[in-house]
């Protein structure tokens, strides 16, 4: 079975540059999360969505950031404007009711 | 609030067995888990436990609960160069699927 998947594995982009992270679950699962990786204050949810709908929406920084779930099987997380410190690794996660929730391989973001 | 806590470092020697630590706050978790990262990668999921349960054994792998003392640990028998990694521990806030990750421990095996 294919896991979660994510695009772009790495992007390099300039300050004020649209930045936008795409994410596919696996297939079944019904909550989808984005978490933000970085060293100084490590695993962080941004947003989850459960069966689409966004139910928790706390942990998004500020209005430059926004995600969007149209159907069961993508999401997106966009960043506009970009800012370097938005350079982190961008994970997206899914899972089925049972909880057990699995990682992609994340979005290795760098804003310069 | 909730919090899950981790040392960050432990250094063992290939062959021997490794404990890792946890403590958490959430004592309403139902689950909690155990994630490796390898340089580069993403988090894989290792093990998990429910919390009606002391113990979970998988392989090289054991999980011990301490729900009293809200302690968690992973112990992992026979340590390898490969399993050199940083390790997380996670909870399920509040039953609403939102994972609350410790900082990592560092694993590091020499051989």
């Amino acid at each position: 079975d294919a896991g979660v998947i994510q695009s772009p594995r790495h992007e390099v982009t300039e300050m004020g540059q649209e930045v936008t992270l795409r994410c596919k679950p696996i297939s079944g699962h019904n909550s989808l999360f984005w978490y933000r990786q970085t060293m100084m204050r490590g695993l962080e949810l941004l947003i989850y969505f459960n069966n689409n709908v966004p139910i928790d929406d706390s942990g998004m920084p500020e209005d430059r950031f926004s995600a969007k779930m149209p159907n069961a099987s993508f999401s997106t997380l966009k960043i506009q404007p970009s800012e370097p410190r938005d350079s982190a690794v961008y994970f997206c996660a899914s899972s089925l009711m049972d909880y057990t929730i699995y990682f992609g391989e994340g979005s290795w973001l760098t804003v310069v | 609030g909730e919090d899950v806590e981790q040392s960050l470092f432990l250094s063992v020697r290939e062959g021997d067995s490794s404990v890792i630590n946890c403590t958490y706050t959430d004592s309403s978790s139902t689950y909690l888990y155990w994630y490796k990262q390898e340089p580069g990668a993403g988090l894989q999921l290792l093990t998990y436990i429910f919390s009606n349960m002391d113990m979970k054994q998988d392989q090289r792998l054991t999980v011990l609960l301490n729900k009293k003392d809200k302690h968690l640990s992973l112990r992992i028998a026979d340590t390898q160069t490969g399993d050199s990694a940083i390790y997380f521990c996670a909870e399920v806030y509040n039953q609403g699927g939102k994972l609350i990750f410790g900082q990592g421990t560092e694993l590091s095996v020499k051989p």
